[in-house]
Formats: structure tokens, sequence, C-alpha cells
């Protein structure tokens, strides 16, 4: 278990539809990073937040957003929702603001767009 | 663009065998190349990681070799067994700046036949 809890596990919604996904980072960490995995793009990167504010941006849509709170959860916000979209969704955390320091992915949010 | 070139895409050993993966980075700023383990279901999880610095780094039956001049590095797995059947990313970072973020490799599905 790496400590990292994310919810919900799976999300079926339907085209421009906005959904939100949770992340728990692991205690003590104080970054978030969000990925999203499909088949064909593999893990790409969409954004990391450390200790309340954004710090890096990757491929993420002007669609998708997300922030993190004050007790350090993040929350990934998905509007406008396309087939395209339908992706599972990784959140990662780690102690540092570098991602030189090992990342602690949880288990994912298994998106389906219909 | 940053990218991480990772071949074979599936692999099928035999139990007590060798796995080999190859991974080739472009951006000669990279300083951190781990691999990530990922089973059905789960999220990616931290194998192992190495720094231009060293050439080779072992942990148990994993071991990752590295080619700086070639760009290349590599991770093997001694007497592979089924229970390492799972996908793996290989993945390389820079340290700080707002580009400071994991680019994975498309990843390896390695079956490890009994």
């Amino acid at each position: 278990d790496s400590g990292v809890t994310q919810t919900p596990k799976h999300l079926i919604t339907a085209t421009g539809q906005r959904v939100t996904l949770r992340c728990s980072p692991r205690s003590g960490d104080l970054s978030v990073y969000w990925y999203q995995q499909s088949l064909d793009q593999g893990l790409q990167f969409l954004i990391q937040y450390y200790n309340g504010e954004e710090r890096a941006k990757g491929n993420i849509l002007e669609r998708f957003s997300a922030q993190q709170f004050p007790d350090l959860h993040s929350e990934l916000n998905l509007s406008s929702l396309e087939l395209g979209d339908s992706a599972l969704y990784f959140c990662a955390s780690s102690v540092g603001r570098s991602s030189n320091s090992p990342l602690h992915f949880g288990n994912g949010t298994r998106l389906t767009v219909t | 663009q940053q990218q991480v070139k990772q071949s074979p895409q599936s692999l099928i050993v035999q139990k007590g065998g060798i796995s080999i993966i190859n991974c080739a980075y472009e951006n000669t700023a990279f300083d951190y190349f781990p691999w990530y383990q990922q089973f059905p279901g789960k999220g990616p999880a931290l194998l192992i990681a190495i720094r231009p610095d060293v050439s080779e780094k072992k942990e148990g039956r994993f071991t990752i070799s590295f080619n700086k001049s070639a760009k290349q590095f590599s991770l093997h797995i001694m007497d592979s067994q089924p229970g390492d059947s799972a996908t793996y990313f290989c993945a390389a970072s820079r340290n700080g700046g707002s580009q400071g973020n994991l680019i994975f490799g498309k990843g390896t599905k390695l079956s490890v036949k009994p």
C-alpha cells in the first residue's frame, strides 16, 4: 500500500459533463502530481502542486483544472468531457518539490466517458 | 520535445531467464532515471533508480545499467519469476525548475512463463 488514496475508483459519465477526482497524499508528502494513463499515450504528466501552490504543468488541457487544499489533499476537475478523456487518472505524492524524489502512486481512478 | 523511448513493447521470458528492457532518452539535462513496476489494477511503484554518476546499480535480482554517452539505460531482471509479470516503465527527469517532472516511457509488458 503506497499510502496515497484516490476516490472514486471508477467513474462513468456522459460527454459534456464535469467530474472531480480526489487524492489524499501519503502522510508527510507535500507534493501531489496528477498523471493520465491511456493505452496509446502511456503515462502523461498533467500537473504538480507543492504545498498548495502549482509547481509544474504538463500536457493538461484547458478543460482540466486542479488544486491542492491546505490539508494537502488535491482535486482534479475535468469538464466538458469528451470520449477521448476516458483513461486512468493517477495521483502521486512525494516528500519534496522535485520529481527526483520517489513518487508514490495511488491506485487510480478509471474514468469512462460514454 | 523531451522523450523517453522504451523497448520492447512486450516481452515473454521463461522462468529463470533474464528479462532485459531498454530505454533511450534525448535530453542530456536528465539526471534521475527510475524504473517503475505496475501490476494490473494498481498504480506504478518505484522499483529501482539510478543517477548518471554511476554506470550500474543492483538491488536483488534487479539491475540498472546506464550508458551516459549513448543516452541509454536498461533494466535487467535476473532469474525472472512469474511474480515479476507486470508492466515496467522507465522514466527520466531533471532536478529543479518548472520542468522537474518525470517523463515516462510507454511501458513494457513482461510475462514470465512457468
